[in-house]
């Protein structure tokens, strides 16, 4: 069936940085772009990151620009998320989704993951 | 960026009343709007996209509706599974947001 599965979350301190993976299975994973988007606790749902089924499009929130990086490899169904200069406010469940028009983000995230949960604690 | 604004934050209603949530949008974003549905703990799930298409496992009591900037989800009828927070979402541009969140509580 279609899936997304995450992981590489845990505990880190302040500063350090963390790589998240996302396998996808069930579909055409080269045909999609990809999405990361978390939770903090309580909170509500904030988008982080795209990139486009090849990958030659990135793009990404203010607040993770310049310290989180979003990649993909095609040939293993893996979408990445490397988080650097990670703060304790990046604290969140981490998901990632596939966008339901395929390689166009025009109509929402159809797929999703479980999450996978950083907490950023000295 | 595009933001937007959901309202209200959370509401209470019975089982059978008629729910309504606003989204609006600080620009135009054409029908590129987006609903979700999550329940806690659980990953927020696609409800209704391009405004007003429901994906297949919607009931049809539920419906969007909207265009330009501001737009609507209604619950015709509020069943104890609908019970859950409801979040809109413009793909018109990035970086894709999110409204805050409406929670629909029991009354």
């Amino acid at each position: 069936q279609v899936q997304l599965v995450e992981s590489g979350g845990g505990v880190v301190q302040p500063g350090r940085s963390l790589r998240l993976s996302c396998e996808a299975s069930g579909f055409i994973f080269s045909s999609y772009a990809m999405h990361w988007v978390r939770q903090a606790p309580g909170k509500g749902l904030e988008w982080l990151a795209l990139i486009t089924s090849v990958g030659g499009g990135v793009y990404y929130a203010d607040s993770v620009k310049g310290r989180f990086t979003i990649s993909r490899d095609n040939s293993k169904n893996l979408v990445y998320l490397q988080m650097d200069s990670l703060r304790t406010e990046d604290t969140s469940v981490y998901y990632c989704a596939r966008s339901a028009a395929g390689s166009r983000t025009s109509d929402g995230f159809d797929v999703w993951g479980q999450g996978t949960v950083v907490t950023v604690s000295s | 960026d595009i933001q937007m604004t959901q309202s209200p934050s959370s509401l209470s209603a019975s089982v059978g009343d008629r729910v309504t949530v606003t989204c609006r949008a600080s620009q135009t974003i054409d029908n590129d709007l987006n609903w979700y549905q999550q329940k806690p703990g659980k990953a927020p799930k696609l409800l209704i996209y391009a405004v007003s298409i429901l994906q297949r496992w919607v009931p049809s009591r539920f419906s969007g509706s909207g265009s330009g900037t501001d737009f609507t989800l209604t619950i015709s009828s509020l069943q104890p599974e609908d019970f859950a927070t409801y979040y809109c979402q413009q793909s018109n541009s990035a970086p894709l947001t999110f409204g805050g969140g409406t929670r629909v509580e029991i009354k």
